[in-house]
């Protein structure tokens, strides 16, 4: 059953505190992306991958980190520099990066105790 | 900059046809895309339209395109209650990131 993973469903985060969201895709694309959606607002890309190993930044980049070691996993983390963290975060995929269709995950909602 | 914009709320009856609307200023816009939103859910892609048509039909959902006026609309026909969620009109940036802008996203209420 291919698909997006994002696992927790539900984030608290304490203040000063990192924290891991997680992303996995058995879809085998090449491409994966991370955005925020905000309440009453359309998304908005943090940080994206075209391929292992690679990643650039989006437009909403400070106070998260990426990595992507592996194809299928995309993880996020929201750094304690993110003083504004509370929001629903989507990651998606794509076959490549020339205008294919993005696919999303179920997503997570972060809140700060 | 990029920008697409799309009204707030919509609400209709069951049964009547709903149309949902977006405009968008990225003349270089490759794909067209309407994502489904249900509550505390990720996006469903419900349909996608090429840049070079200017309607796309998939059973009750019909997509225009008016490329001149850079406006894009959803038509959904026999509007049930299971239909009620967010729309999210978005367009692809072009370039090599494939990155996608997104409107603000329309809430259809649909009343029994």
């Amino acid at each position: 059953d291919g698909g997006i993973t994002q696992s927790p469903k539900y984030l608290f985060r304490k203040e000063g505190q990192n924290v891991t969201l997680s992303c996995e895709q058995n879809l085998n694309h090449d491409a994966m992306y991370w955005y925020r959606q905000d309440p009453g607002q359309g998304l908005r890309l943090i940080y994206y991958s075209q391929i292992v190993n690679d990643f650039q930044k989006g437009d909403i980049a400070e106070g998260y980190s990426v990595s992507r070691e592996k194809k299928e996993s995309f993880p996020l983390t929201v750094t304690s520099a993110q003083k504004n963290p509370t929001a629903f975060y989507l990651c998606a995929s794509s076959i490549g990066t020339r205008g294919e269709t993005q696919y999303f995950g179920p997503g997570t909602r972060l809140l700060v105790l | 900059g990029e920008d697409v914009e799309q009204s707030l709320f919509l609400s209709v009856r069951e049964g009547d046809s709903s149309v949902i609307n977006c405009t968008y200023t990225d003349s270089s816009s490759t794909y067209l895309y309407w994502y489904k939103q249900e509550p505390g859910a990720g996006l469903q892609l419900l349909t996608y339209i090429f840049s070079n048509m200017d309607m796309k039909q998939d059973q009750r959902l019909t997509v225009l395109l008016n490329k001149k006026d850079k406006h894009l609309s959803l038509r959904i026909a026999d509007t049930q209650t299971g239909d009620s969620a967010i729309y999210f009109c978005a367009e692809s940036g072009g370039g090599a990131t494939n990155k996608l802008i997104f409107g603000t996203g329309t809430l259809l209420a649909v009343q029994p």
